[in-house]
Parts: C-alpha cells; sequence; structure tokens
C-alpha cells in the first residue's frame, strides 16, 4: 500500500547549520509529494510540493527533490534560523480527495 | 483569496457533554473538505473528509460524527465526549483545481476534562 516514512524526531541543530530531513515513500502510479511545516499552536502550512519526479520544490530557502529512483522527498535548506523550530511533515497525494501523511519530525534549532 | 475559519479556538468541555465544531470556507465552490485530530505530539489522523453536501465519508469508526450542511461549511459534533476526545482540531480544502494540496485552519484544542 502507499506509505510515507519520515525519519524519527526531534531532530536539534543550532543556528546556520544544514539541515536535512529524510522522507521516502512507496506508492503506486505517481504521486505528487508535499512538504507541511506546523508551527506551535497552529494549523500546517504547505511549504513546498513535487508533481513529477526530478522537479524540485523551493521556498523560503527549503528545498527539497523527487527521486523515483530512490523514492525519496528530502527536505533541505543550506542555514537554519531559530524561526525554523517546528514540525515538518512528509506527504504523498493518495488520490482526489485524500493525502498520505508521515508521522512528522519535530525541528528544534538553538541560537 | 480563499480563507478558512475553524471556531473556537480552543473548548474545555466536561465528560459526557456535546460538541460542536464549525469550519468554512471562502473564496472557493465546492471544495473537499477533511477533518483531522492531532494528540499531542502525534501525527494526523484523518476523521472525515466530504466531497459534496450531505457526502461524508469516516476514516476511523469513533465517537465522532461530521454533517455539511453548505458547501462551504463542515461540523464537527459528538453526542457525548469521552477523555480521549482531546486533541487538536484541524479543518482542511482541497481543490480539483488547485491540485492535490490542503489548506489548513487555525485549529480548535478541545480539553475533556
Amino acid at each position: 500500500g502507499n506509505s510515507v516514512t519520515q525519519m524519527e524526531g526531534p531532530v536539534t541543530l543550532s543556528e546556520e547549520a544544514f539541515l536535512t530531513i529524510n522522507c521516502t515513500y512507496t506508492a503506486t502510479g505517481y504521486p505528487s509529494l508535499f512538504w507541511y511545516v506546523q508551527y506551535p499552536g497552529e494549523g500546517l502550512q504547505l511549504l513546498l510540493k513535487a508533481t513529477k519526479a526530478d522537479d524540485k520544490g523551493s521556498n523560503k530557502g527549503f528545498e527539497a527533490t523527487y527521486r523515483k529512483e530512490t523514492t525519496s522527498f528530502h527536505l533541505e535548506k543550506g542555514s537554519v534560523q531559530v524561526s525554523d523550530s517546528a514540525v515538518y511533515f512528509c506527504a504523498l497525494s493518495y488520490s482526489n480527495y485524500q493525502l498520505i501523511w508521515g508521522a512528522g519530525t519535530k525541528l528544534i534549532i538553538k541560537p | 483569496s480563499q480563507t478558512i475559519h475553524q471556531w473556537p479556538a480552543t473548548l474545555v468541555q466536561p465528560v459526557g457533554s456535546p460538541l460542536s465544531l464549525e469550519c468554512t470556507v471562502e473564496g472557493t465552490s465546492n471544495p473537499n473538505l477533511y477533518w483531522y485530530r492531532q494528540a499531542a505530539g502525534r501525527g494526523l489522523q484523518l476523521l472525515f473528509y466530504s466531497v459534496g453536501i450531505g457526502q461524508i465519508s469516516s476514516e476511523v469508526p469513533q465517537n465522532l460524527s461530521a454533517s455539511r450542511p453548505q458547501d462551504r461549511q463542515f461540523i464537527l459534533s459528538s453526542k457525548k465526549l469521552l477523555l480521549s476526545d482531546s486533541g487538536f482540531y484541524l479543518c482542511a480544502w482541497s481543490a480539483m483545481d488547485r491540485g492535490y494540496e490542503q489548506y489548513f485552519g487555525p485549529g480548535t484544542r478541545l480539553t475533556v476534562t
């Protein structure tokens, strides 16, 4: 079946460090892939997406590339800030109606 | 532009009391609508989704129900709350002309005491 696996958190980094949050998926067909971010006490916000293989989604300094050969969609940022502290969710499109969600990865950035 | 509203923002209710959470979407027609629950420190659990007025699909058998009385209104209800119903409830919408992504409301923090 379809599934999304994210690296377990929390991930703790110092400010200006390089960030990678791993996401791998299992899916039939060619799903779209998404990263969402949830700041404390808030709803989720779409961070970036990719709709086909080799597409790169980017937003606010974050990037992720849709790798079909490795079934991955890892989230990266070159230099994190304290304000990036949040929970990050990877997801794939399951149908016209549903997304399959990863468990979420909590990111803590220390000044 | 599209906006999504949820209320109330926080709610404290005793065990056995009823529940009604409301979600409305503006700026789009015939959206797909979703209710999720997020337990403390956990991921998202899809509770219900709706593709049209009066059309509700339940993902998890539970103490809750959902209704869609109008195109852009989605209501989550319970007749008698349980302690295990505590959590963060999120409403979301999606639309065919916006791809598959879902857009979330600010959430309702429910504490059952």
